[in-house]
């Protein structure tokens, strides 16, 4: 079946300018994270989304990063006012759910973000 | 804080090999862990889990250990080919939070 889609793949922006990423989990797949990775450096936790439960905030570096989740399907990763910081490749994952370190996590191919 | 560390860094071995990859962390209240592979410009393929309850799983020539109490676990490749050639990943899902935690990776490079 299909997997986990991002869109776009990449994505050059202009220093200031607010992006919006997208993330399609698989079908049935209740929990959805967002992760960056930077180049050269492991991959960091952003952001978590567990059914209709508040999600899990904890890991946004700034209060210009923010995400949603339109009930169990598609995630938007918002950053306003890119720096150039923020260069990375953002990571969507799903899950099946539940506890999410209890099950197996999916991940999509990523969008390259550039910001110069 | 969990942290997660694996070693080498980088490795180059010859096809037909044996290796063994290794990865530490720091909590051992962990539910799981996963190891992963990516490839350059690709996400990352879930290669095994394993449970906190489990000490191995398998697939194929591949095989993963888990030492909860040591807080280690080993990833074994056996008869290395060219194909296998990308960077794994480490990951522990938490007891308390919702993330995984990752190690910064093994590049691996086998040579034909």
């Amino acid at each position: 079946g299909a997997g986990v889609s991002q869109s776009p793949s990449n994505k050059v922006t202009e220093k200031g300018k607010d992006v919006e990423l997208r993330c399609d989990p698989i079908s049935g797949h209740t929990a959805l994270y967002w992760y960056r990775q930077r180049l050269g450096q492991g991959l960091e936790f952003l952001i978590y989304f567990q059914g209709n439960s508040a999600p899990d905030k904890s890991g946004l570096p700034s209060d210009r990063f923010s995400a949603e989740r339109t009930g169990e399907s598609v995630s938007t990763l918002t950053i306003q006012r890119t720096q150039q910081e923020d260069s990375a490749v953002y990571l969507c994952a799903s899950s099946l759910g539940g506890l999410a370190g209890a099950t197996e996590q999916y991940f999509g191919p990523g969008t390259r973000l550039t910001v110069t | 804080k969990q942290e997660v560390t694996q070693i080498p860094a980088a490795l180059s071995v010859p096809e037909g090999e044996n290796l063994v990859l290794n990865c530490s962390f720091t909590d051992s209240a962990i539910y799981n862990l996963q190891w992963f592979r990516q490839d350059p410009g690709k996400g990352l393929t879930s290669l095994l889990l394993i449970q906190s309850s489990q000490r191995e799983q398998t697939s194929g020539r591949l095989n993963a250990s888990l030492d909860k109490s040591s807080g280690r676990s080993t990833l074994y490749i056996a008869a290395s080919q060219p194909g296998d050639s990308a960077t794994y990943l480490c990951a522990v899902g938490e007891t308390s939070g919702s993330r995984l935690t990752f190690g910064e990776g093994t590049q691996l490079t086998v040579n034909p």
